[in-house]
């Protein structure tokens, strides 16, 4: 019954490898969001769609490429992978309407060696 | 940075106590949330206050607004260890993208048995 939620959980590699994480709402959300979250615990937006549209891309590297396949999903592929994309990266979801409360998911910590 | 500062960072106090949390902001807001995240989870939203709302209650959450000062508290009354987590603040701004969040720095709350 988990409303939000993300695969893997815990991702180590290397520098310059490609990674992907997985997102799945099952909360009938149309707005899906990627954020991530450093050391200092300050989280930035990276990006939201809607319908599977781009509507929020922040000041994030092209080597970050979100895809959503269907309004109840969106992943994010991260090409070169660079010691400063060590992180906790969340996914959010949320209906569009103003005014809402966005839904996590549970993170998926990402440590680059 | 359009981030928003909160303070204290961290807050230590004793079961049965209340805890007040504070929240500064920069630009115009539509509305105002409260978030908690327990350690190694996702967030998790609290209460959210308009921009035209002075003050707002959820159980033993009390928050308040003051547009002119930008700025918010947010109030736990007789906590319990349980609510030992960070708190943030996020605000939804006028215009650009809809539901857009801009998190605060976080507050770290321990409630000492």
């Amino acid at each position: 019954d988990t409303a939000v939620s993300q695969t893997p959980k815990y991702l180590v590699t290397q520098m310059g490898n490609d990674k992907s994480i997985k997102c799945e709402q099952n909360l009938g959300h149309d707005t899906m969001y990627w954020y991530k979250q450093d050391s200092k615990k300050f989280l930035k937006i990276m990006f939201s769609y809607n319908n599977k549209e781009l509507i929020i891309n922040e000041t994030v590297p092209n080597r970050f490429s979100p895809k959503s396949p269907d309004k109840a999903h969106l992943n994010l592929h991260i090409n070169s992978l660079e010691l400063g994309d060590s992180a906790v990266y969340f996914c959010a979801s949320s209906v569009t309407n103003g005014r809402v409360t966005q839904y996590f998911g549970p993170g998926t910590r990402l440590t680059v060696l | 940075s359009q981030q928003g500062e909160e303070d204290p960072q961290a807050l230590s106090i004793q079961e049965g106590e209340n805890a007040t949390m504070n929240c500064s902001y920069k630009t115009s807001i539509n509305n105002l949330q409260w978030y908690r995240q327990n350690s190694g989870r996702g967030l998790v939203h609290l209460i959210l206050i308009r921009s035209n709302e002075r003050e707002k209650h959820s159980g033993r959450l009390r928050v308040t607004l003051d547009t002119s000062k930008k700025s918010s508290s947010l109030l736990i009354t007789a906590s319990r260890a349980a609510d030992t987590a960070s708190y943030f603040c996020a605000t939804e701004g006028y215009g650009g993208a809809t539901n857009k969040l801009i998190f605060g720095t976080g507050t770290l709350l321990a409630v000492q048995p």
